[in-house]
């Protein structure tokens, strides 16, 4: 119940191309999700955040939309470049007002140019 | 503001020793947070501190330890080290308003232990 799960684990995009990756969650009772992006070397950078009470949210090339319904979640990354070559996870934050992070094993993305 | 950061960067330790990580929190954050990330298990949540409070607690044995300083500092430590120890540990900082649940990712230490 406490498990996020993240696909594909990796991903290949040719640049201009839309990545696209997948989450699902159990436990109903996550409140808060949020996108992290790593690039090797360094650690977690937040990328976006989105709350189940809202369907889509977007921040210039990066979307999150949610599916409470289906408890799923993912992130769509527009015009991707090179650059955005890293590793992404999502994740989901258990109610009660903590910051415990549940993340997503992780998906490792290539943007060829 | 200054990011979160951690020291050291790189530790090598033998089995059987204990190690102590140290993280600084962005300046006015009170809460803050430990995982370790190994490429088998991923990003796993260790512990949080809040106010000096340990507020919550992941699944590690006793060997994890942490706490907090009345400047938000934190240190993790871990005792009689085991191979299975050697990972990514990262800490990361949240603010006390506004957007509570956003955190912020220090660098990270790498430990390895041989």
């Amino acid at each position: 119940q406490q498990q996020v799960k993240q696909s594909p684990q990796s991903l290949i995009v040719q640049k201009g191309g839309i990545s696209i990756i997948n989450c699902a969650y159990e436990n109903t009772a996550f409140d808060y999700f949020p996108w992290y992006q790593q690039f090797p070397g360094k650690g977690p950078a937040l990328l976006i955040a989105i709350r189940p009470d809202v369907s889509e949210k977007k921040e210039g090339r990066f979307t999150i939309s949610f599916n409470k319904s289906a408890k799923q979640f993912s992130l769509h990354i527009m015009d991707s470049q090179p650059g955005d070559s890293a590793t992404y996870f999502c994740a989901a934050k258990p109610p009660g007002g903590y910051n415990k992070l549940i993340f997503g094993a992780g998906t490792r993305l290539a943007v060829h140019p | 503001k200054a990011g979160v950061t951690q020291t050291p960067r790189y530790l090598i330790k033998t089995r059987g020793q204990q190690v102590t990580l140290s993280c600084s929190p962005i300046s006015g954050h009170r809460s803050v947070s430990w995982y370790q990330q190994t490429p088998g298990q991923g990003l796993q949540f260790l512990f949080e501190y809040f106010s000096e409070t340990q507020r919550n607690k992941g699944n590690f044995p006793g060997r994890f330890s942490g706490r907090q300083f009345s400047n938000s500092r934190s240190e993790m430590n871990v005792s009689t080290l085991e191979l299975g120890d050697s990972a990514l540990y990262l800490c990361a900082s949240s603010p006390s308003s506004g957007n509570t649940d956003t955190q912020y990712f220090g660098p990270g230490t790498r430990l390895t232990v041989l």
